[in-house]
């Protein structure tokens, strides 16, 4: 099944505590991004991809780091966490940037 | 279930009716947009989209409207059910950009 999976679906964190999210996709994409959804705000981009080795910001970039060191593969780091990225956050994928975008299921972090 | 949004506007329509959800878009630049369907606990679902040389194109149930004079984008989702509760949202994109999400409806299906 064409898929993005991430890990962990939930994950409750202390300020400072470095934590990686994982973003896994299947179908070959080139292009990957990282969202942040909170109430009323919709969805803000942090990161995307546009290729293996290349990565640049979106919208909200500070307080994380990504990195695409294999086409599937997009991990969100949060080297220092603080209770401003207490969020719900998305990965995305699609064949381009002219394409639709492929949504995984959101991993919901809390930073206490 | 997971709260993807604690303010928006909400639609509320009976069972079998027609809902119309409408986005204002913010780029005259914009070329392409998509309708996504986000369900309580599950991240955002394509719907429908539609390229700025078209003004109408329709799905199964779905059709989306584009009015370029005015930057307005709707969908109409014919014969609403249970299931179609949910909140939608629109994306833009521009040449070169990324795609931008409007803030979203919530479409509320009554019984």
């Amino acid at each position: 099944e064409a898929q993005v999976t991430q890990n962990p679906r939930y994950l409750i964190t202390v300020t400072g505590k470095k934590l990686t999210v994982t973003c896994s996709q299947n179908m070959n994409h080139e292009y990957m991004s990282w969202y942040r959804q909170d109430p009323g705000l919709g969805l803000r981009q942090i990161y995307y991809s546009m290729n293996v080795e290349v990565t640049d910001k979106g919208d909200v970039p500070e307080g994380y780091k990504v990195s695409r060191k294999e086409k599937r593969n997009f991990p969100l780091i949060l080297e220092s966490p603080s209770p401003n990225q207490t969020s719900l956050y998305f990965c995305a994928s699609s064949f381009s940037l002219n394409s639709p975008l492929h949504f995984g299921n959101g991993t919901r972090l809390t930073v206490t | 279930g997971e709260s993807v949004g604690l303010h928006l506007p909400t639609l509320s329509v009976q069972e079998g009716d027609n809902s119309i959800i409408n986005c204002a878009y913010s780029n005259s630049a914009s070329d392409y947009f998509i309708w996504y369907k986000q369900e309580s606990g599950k991240g955002p679902q394509f719907i429908i989209d539609i390229r700025s040389n078209m003004d109408k194109r329709q799905g199964q149930r779905v059709t989306v409207l584009l009015n370029k004079t005015v930057k307005h984008l709707s969908l109409q989702i014919a014969a609403t059910q249970p299931g179609d509760s949910a909140v939608y949202f629109c994306a833009e994109l521009g040449y070169g950009q990324n795609f931008v999400f409007g803030p979203g409806t919530r479409l509320s299906v009554l019984p």
